[in-house]
């Protein structure tokens, strides 16, 4: 069955130190976006993909980057990660149809930075 | 711009209960709406959807009907269970928005047995 995973599930870094938090998906999908989510804040946009080697930048992208490369994986990166970067992270993809596309998420990556 | 108000929780419901979560948006174009579900632990799923005005989603006897006069798309259930515990999310895809997802804040559900 087609899939969507995020590695590593959890994970604990130090201020400053650089992160990558990869997400791989399996539906051969054109589009792919980062999300992250934080109490009362619901879901936000870091970064997205429309496809091979497009990226785009979301609502909170200062401090984030990401490439795409292929079309399977999206990885997002913390240049220099402070503690106001401590959330969950969701990685999603959809198939690029329009705006009927269902989302498929994730399970998830806890970054804690102290 | 586009945006989604949903009503804040938690919201604790006995079994068997009548659910009703708000839901209002504000849109430029035409958007396709959704209610997304995510279990402890879990990325979100889709509940369900609906693209255009007047339609219903339906799934798992959970319902929402599009209005465009009123600008909602309230999730309702006639009898929820406790597996129904989790936290509810709804969302507007707009084209005029380059088809991103613009998800609420989400609303937390607790059924008691």
């Amino acid at each position: 069955d087609a899939e969507i995973t995020q590695s590593p599930r959890h994970k604990i870094t130090e201020t400053g130190r650089q992160v990558t938090l990869a997400c791989h998906q399996t539906w051969n999908h054109n589009n792919m976006f980062w999300y992250r989510q934080d109490l009362g804040h619901g879901l936000r946009l870091i970064h997205y993909s429309y496809g091979v080697h497009d990226t785009n930048k979301g609502e909170v992208s200062d401090g984030y980057s990401v490439s795409r490369s292929n079309t399977e994986d999206l990885p997002l990166t913390l240049e220099s990660a402070a503690s106001s970067q401590t959330s969950v992270y969701f990685c999603a993809s959809s198939e690029g149809g329009g705006n009927t596309d269902t989302q498929y998420f994730g399970p998830g990556t806890r970054l804690t930075v102290l | 711009g586009n945006s989604v108000t949903q009503m804040e929780g938690p919201v604790t419901l006995s079994e068997e209960a009548f659910l009703t979560i708000n839901c209002t948006y504000t849109a430029t174009g035409y958007p396709s709406l959704f209610w997304y579900v995510q279990y402890p632990g879990e990325g979100l799923q889709l509940l369900l959807k609906a693209t255009k005005a007047d339609d219903k989603g339906s799934n798992k006897g959970f319902e929402a009907t599009y209005r465009k006069e009123t600008t909602s798309f309230h999730l309702e259930k006639g009898s929820v269970q406790v597996s129904d515990s989790a936290v509810y999310f709804c969302a507007l895809s707009d084209p005029t928005g380059g088809f991103k997802t613009i998800f609420g804040a989400g609303t937390r559900l607790f059924v008691k047995a």
